[in-house]
C-alpha cells in the first residue's frame, strides 16, 4: 500500500543554518504531497503542498519539490529560526483522501 | 479564519469505559475524519466520512469504535470499552474534498485510559 518514510530525528542546528529533511514516498497513481508542522502542544497545522510532479510548495521560507523520478519531496530551508522548532510531517494522499503520514522529524534549532 | 475545534482537550478514562471526543469541523467542509497518534508513534488514520456515512476505515478501527455526526455541526468518535492502548492524542480533521485538498486539523484531544 501507499506509503511514506522520512529521516530518522531528532535533527539538531543552530540559527541560520540550512535544513534539509528528506521524505520519500511509494504510492499508486498520483498521490498529492504534503508537510505539515506540529509546534509544542498543538495540531498539525498545512506548512505546504504540491499536487502533481515538478511542483514546488513554498510557504514560511520552506520549500519542497515534487520529484517523480526520485519519488522525493525533501523539506528545505534556507535559514531556521528557534521558532521553526516542531515536528514536521511529510504526507501523501491518494484517490481517496485519506492522508497518509511519515513518522514525523523533530527539529530542534538552537540560539 | 475558520478552523476545526476539539473538546475535551484531555479526557481521563477508567478502562472499560465508554468515551466520546467531540468535534466541529469547519462548517463548508464535506469530509470528516479521525486520526490518533500514540505517543512517540506516527500520526495514524483511522476512519473517513462523507455523506453522513463510513467511507473508509482503518484495521484500527474495529467494533470498539464509531463516529456519528449528530446535527449538522459536531462530528463525533466513541469508544465503547476502553483499553489501556487507545491511550493517545485524537485528532479529528475535515477537508473541501479528496487529494487536492488540504485537510485542516484541530490541536486534538489527549485520550489517557488508568
Amino acid at each position: 500500500g501507499d506509503s511514506v518514510t522520512q529521516m530518522e530525528g531528532p535533527v539538531t542546528l543552530s540559527e541560520e543554518a540550512f535544513l534539509t529533511i528528506n521524505c520519500t514516498y511509494t504510492a499508486t497513481g498520483y498521490p498529492s504531497l504534503f508537510w505539515y508542522v506540529q509546534y509544542p502542544g498543538e495540531g498539525l497545522q498545512l506548512l505546504l503542498k504540491a499536487t502533481k510532479a515538478d511542483d514546488k510548495g513554498s510557504n514560511k521560507g520552506f520549500e519542497a519539490t515534487y520529484r517523480k523520478e526520485t519519488t522525493s519531496f525533501h523539506l528545505e530551508k534556507g535559514s531556521v529560526q528557534v521558532s521553526d522548532s516542531a515536528v514536521y510531517f511529510c504526507a501523501l494522499t491518494g484517490n481517496t483522501g485519506k492522508l497518509i503520514f511519515g513518522q514525523g522529524t523533530t527539529l530542534q534549532v538552537k540560539p | 479564519e475558520p478552523e476545526v475545534t476539539q473538546t475535551p482537550s484531555h479526557q481521563v478514562t477508567q478502562m472499560g469505559q465508554e468515551v466520546i471526543l467531540r468535534c466541529v469541523p469547519i462548517s463548508n467542509h464535506l469530509y470528516f475524519y479521525w486520526y490518533r497518534q500514540i505517543l512517540g508513534q506516527k500520526v495514524e488514520f483511522l476512519v473517513s466520512f462523507y455523506n453522513n456515512e463510513i467511507s473508509e476505515k482503518s484495521e484500527i478501527f474495529d467494533d470498539q469504535f464509531s463516529v456519528e455526526r449528530p446535527d449538522g455541526s459536531n462530528f463525533t468518535l466513541k469508544i465503547r470499552s476502553t483499553k489501556l492502548e487507545d491511550s493517545a492524542m485524537y485528532f479529528c480533521a475535515s477537508s473541501l474534498g479528496q487529494k487536492d485538498s488540504p485537510l485542516h486539523f484541530g490541536n486534538g484531544t489527549r485520550l489517557t485510559v488508568t
